[in-house]
C-alpha cells in the first residue's frame, strides 16, 4: 500500500524554539508538498520541491524553510516557531507529468506552539 | 495568488439526501480534482478530470469539468453517514506539467442519521 508518512502526528513547542516536521514518501514521486490547512483558508501551500536539493516556495513561505536531501524525503523547518504558526501540517506527493495532480496526503502533524 | 470559490462553506444533510458542492474561479484551469479529507486524516482524492465537459463517477459520487473551464461541480447521491468530511475542489492552470494546485476552501459536509 503507498504512503506518504509524516513524523508526528501532534506536536507541543515553545515560540522560539526550531521545529523539524519530516515526511516520507514510499512511491518513489518526484513531486513533495508542505500545506498548512487552518479552519476556513482551506490548504495553504508553503513549499513544493520537484527534485531533490531542490525547492520552490508557495503562497505562504514566510517563517518557514525546507529541505530535500534525498528524494523519499522532504522536512519543514520552523526556524523559530510562533503561535501563529499553530496549525495542522500536511505533507503530499505526486509523479510529475499527466497525473501531476493527484496529490497523495500524509495523515498531518498538528503542531501547537505555546 | 489565483482563488477558487467553493461553495456552500458547510452542510447539515439527512442520510439519503443527494448533495450538491461547486468550485468556480476566474481563471481557466486544465484539471480539475476532488479530494475528501475525514475528521483527522489527510485529504485523498476521490475523482480527476481532465477534460472540458467530461463527466466523471465514483460509485455514488459524480464529479463535472465544466465547458468553460472556470467551474466544476461534485454530486453525491443518496448519502450516508460516513461520507462526512471536507470536500475540497483543486485545479491546475497548466497542460500537464508542475504547476502547483490550486485548492478551494472546502465544503464541511454533516450527515444526520
Amino acid at each position: 500500500d503507498v504512503k506518504v508518512t509524516q513524523s508526528s502526528r501532534y506536536l507541543v513547542k515553545r515560540t522560539g524554539e526550531k521545529v523539524f516536521l519530516e515526511c516520507v514518501q514510499d512511491m518513489d514521486h518526484e513531486n513533495m508538498f508542505w500545506y498548512r490547512q487552518d479552519p476556513g483558508l482551506g490548504l495553504r501551500l508553503i513549499y513544493f520541491s520537484y527534485d531533490v536539493k531542490m525547492k520552490e516556495k508557495g503562497d505562504i513561505p514566510e517563517g518557514y524553510s525546507v529541505s530535500r536531501e534525498k528524494k523519499e524525503r522532504f522536512s519543514l523547518i520552523l526556524e523559530s516557531a510562533s503561535t501563529n504558526q499553530t496549525s495542522m501540517y500536511l505533507c503530499a506527493s505526486a509523479q510529475p507529468g499527466q497525473r501531476t495532480g493527484e496529490l497523495f496526503f500524509g495523515e498531518g502533524s498538528r503542531l501547537t506552539v505555546l | 495568488g489565483q482563488q477558487l470559490n467553493q461553495s456552500p462553506q458547510s452542510m447539515f444533510i439527512q442520510e439519503g439526501e443527494d448533495v450538491s458542492m461547486n468550485c468556480t474561479s476566474s481563471s481557466i484551469f486544465n484539471t480539475w480534482l476532488w479530494y475528501k479529507q475525514d475528521p483527522g486524516e489527510g485529504p485523498v482524492l476521490l475523482i480527476a478530470l481532465y477534460k472540458a465537459g467530461e463527466l466523471t463517477s465514483n460509485g455514488r459520487l459524480t464529479a463535472q469539468f465544466g465547458i468553460t473551464r472556470k467551474d466544476s461541480f461534485l454530486n453525491i447521491s443518496a448519502s450516508i453517514p460516513s461520507d462526512v468530511g471536507i470536500y475540497f475542489c483543486a485545479g491546475q492552470t497548466r497542460p500537464p506539467g508542475n504547476t502547483p494546485l490550486v485548492f478551494g476552501k472546502g465544503t464541511r459536509l454533516s450527515v444526520i442519521a
